[in-house]
C-alpha cells in the first residue's frame, strides 16, 4: 500500500460529460501529481501542485484542469470528454521534489468513455 | 517528443536466469533515473534509481547501470524469480525539474 488513495477506482460516462477523479496523498506529502496511462502508452505527465499551488504543467488537455485543496487532496476534472480521454488516470505524491525524490503511486481510475 | 524510450514492448526469461531491461534517453540534461514496477489493478511502485554521478546501483537482486556516453541504462534482474512477472518503467528527470518522464514500459514475464 502507497499511501496514496484515489477514487472512484472505475468510471464509465459518454461522450459530451464531465467527471472528476479524487486523490489524496501519502500523509505528510505536499505534492501532488497527475499522469495519464493510454493503452500501451507510458504515463504521461499532466500536472503538479504542490502545497495548494500549480507548479508544473505538462500535456494536459485545456478541457482537463485541477486543483489542490488546504487539506491537500486534489481533484482531477475532465469536461467535454471524448472516445480518446479513455485511459487510466494515476495520481502521485511526493514530499519535496527538490531532491528528485521518487513518487508514490495511487492504483488509478479506469475511465471509460463510451 | 518521446524523451525516454523503451523499445522493447515485451521480454520473457526464464526463472533463475537474467533479465535485462534496456532504456535510451534523448534529453541529456537528465540527471537522475529510476526504474518502476508495476503489477495489474495497482500502481507502479518505485524499484531502484541511479544519479547520474554513478555508472552502477544495486539493491539485492536488481542493478541498474548508467551509460551517459550513450544515453542509455539497463536493470539487471538476477536471479529471475515469478513474482518478477510486471511491466517496469523507466523514467527520468532533471534535478530541479517538477516531473519524471516515463518510458513506454516493458512487460516483462518469467517463465518456470
Amino acid at each position: 500500500d502507497s499511501g496514496v488513495t484515489q477514487t472512484p477506482k472505475h468510471l464509465i460516462t459518454a461522450t459530451g460529460q464531465r467527471v472528476t477523479l479524487r486523490c489524496s496523498p501519502r500523509s505528510g506529502d505536499l505534492s501532488v501529481y497527475w499522469y495519464q496511462q493510454s493503452l500501451d502508452q507510458g504515463l504521461q505527465f499532466l500536472i503538479q501542485y504542490y502545497n495548494g499551488e500549480e507548479r508544473a504543467k505538462g500535456n494536459i488537455l485545456e478541457r482537463f484542469s485541477a486543483q489542490q485543496f488546504p487539506d491537500l487532496h486534489s481533484e482531477l476534472n475532465l469536461s467535454s470528454l471524448e472516445l480518446g480521454d479513455s485511459a487510466l488516470y494515476f495520481c502521485a505524491s511526493s514530499g519535496d521534489f527538490s531532491t528528485n525524490e521518487k513518487l508514490f503511486f495511487g492504483s488509478g481510475t479506469q475511465l471509460s468513455v463510451l | 517528443d518521446q524523451q525516454v524510450k523503451q523499445n522493447s514492448p515485451s521480454l520473457s526469461v526464464q526463472e533463475g536466469r537474467i533479465s535485462i531491461l534496456n532504456c535510451d534517453y534523448t534529453n541529456s540534461m537528465f540527471d537522475y533515473f529510476l526504474w518502476y514496477k508495476k503489477y495489474p489493478a495497482e500502481g507502479p511502485t518505485f524499484l531502484i534509481s541511479i544519479s547520474s554521478i554513478k555508472d552502477k546501483n544495486e539493491d539485492g537482486r536488481f542493478t541498474v547501470f548508467l551509460n551517459k556516453s550513450a544515453k542509455h541504462l539497463s536493470l539487471h534482474i538476477v536471479p529471475s524469480q515469478p513474482g518478477d512477472s510486471a511491466v517496469y518503467f523507466c523514467a527520468a528527470s532533471v534535478r530541479g525539474a517538477q516531473k519524471l518522464v516515463f518510458g513506454q514500459g516493458t512487460r516483462l514475464t518469467i517463465n518456470p
